[in-house]
């Protein structure tokens, strides 16, 4: 079946902008994560979603990041007043619970340039 | 709080020796343990996980790690390394104890393996 898809691949913006930026999880699974991935950072988790739960937002970096997910399946990010040090590659992944025992699938990853 | 930590950002290994990446953690209960790998230029796929039983865990491509709680770690081997083998390796954790189904990666460790 099909995996996790993200979209774009690639955005390149300017500082100040905008952007959104937008998972599809594998159908059934109900947990969905959003990660970052900047040059030698590692995977830096940004925010969780679980089901009907409240989603855990403690990753996310400031008020200028949010998610949401919308009928348990597709999530947006969005950054508003781009920085610079927003760029990385930004992960998506979900597992089929959220009880942390799950396999996560990733998806490709959105590589985001704020110039 | 919960953390994991990868303690070498590179490992060097000839092909056909043995390897190991290192992984370290800290959480307040008993954990539920993970390696992830990403190839170039690919999406990060799961290797193996340590939820319980069997201390050691065998995974995928000849991949294992072993579960020592006294020395909190879990490192990944591999009895003969291939160049292929060559990606970036991460270890990840959830903290049961909490409640919370957070997944923390480390830094990830560059694995090299020379012909």
């Amino acid at each position: 079946g099909a995996g996790v898809s993200q979209s774009p691949s690639n955005k390149v913006t300017e500082k100040g902008k905008d952007v959104e930026l937008r998972c599809d999880p594998i159908s059934g699974h109900t947990a969905l994560y959003w990660y970052r991935q900047s040059l030698g950072q590692g995977l830096e988790f940004l925010i969780y979603f679980q089901g009907n739960s409240a989603p855990d937002k403690s990753g996310l970096p400031s008020d200028r990041f949010s998610a949401e997910r919308t009928g348990g399946s597709v999530s947006t990010l969005t950054i508003q007043r781009t920085q610079q040090e927003d760029s990385a590659v930004y992960l998506c992944a979900s597992s089929l619970a959220g009880q942390g025992r799950e396999t996560q699938y990733f998806g490709p990853g959105t590589r985001l340039l704020v110039l | 709080a919960q953390s994991v930590a990868q303690p070498e950002d590179q490992v060097n290994v000839a092909e056909g020796n043995p390897l190991t990446v290192k992984c370290t953690y800290s959480v307040s209960g008993n954990p539920y343990l993970f390696w992830y790998v990403q190839y170039p230029n690919r999406g990060l796929q799961f290797l193996l996980k340590y939820i319980t039983g069997d201390n050691l865990v065998k995974g995928s491509y000849g991949f294992e790690a072993e579960f020592n709680k006294s020395q909190t770690s879990f490192h990944l081997k591999k009895p003969s390394a291939l160049v292929s083998d060559s990606a970036l390796y991460f270890c990840a954790v959830r903290d049961i104890g909490r409640g919370n189904d957070k997944i923390i990666f480390g830094k990830g460790t560059r694995l090299h393996i020379l012909p």
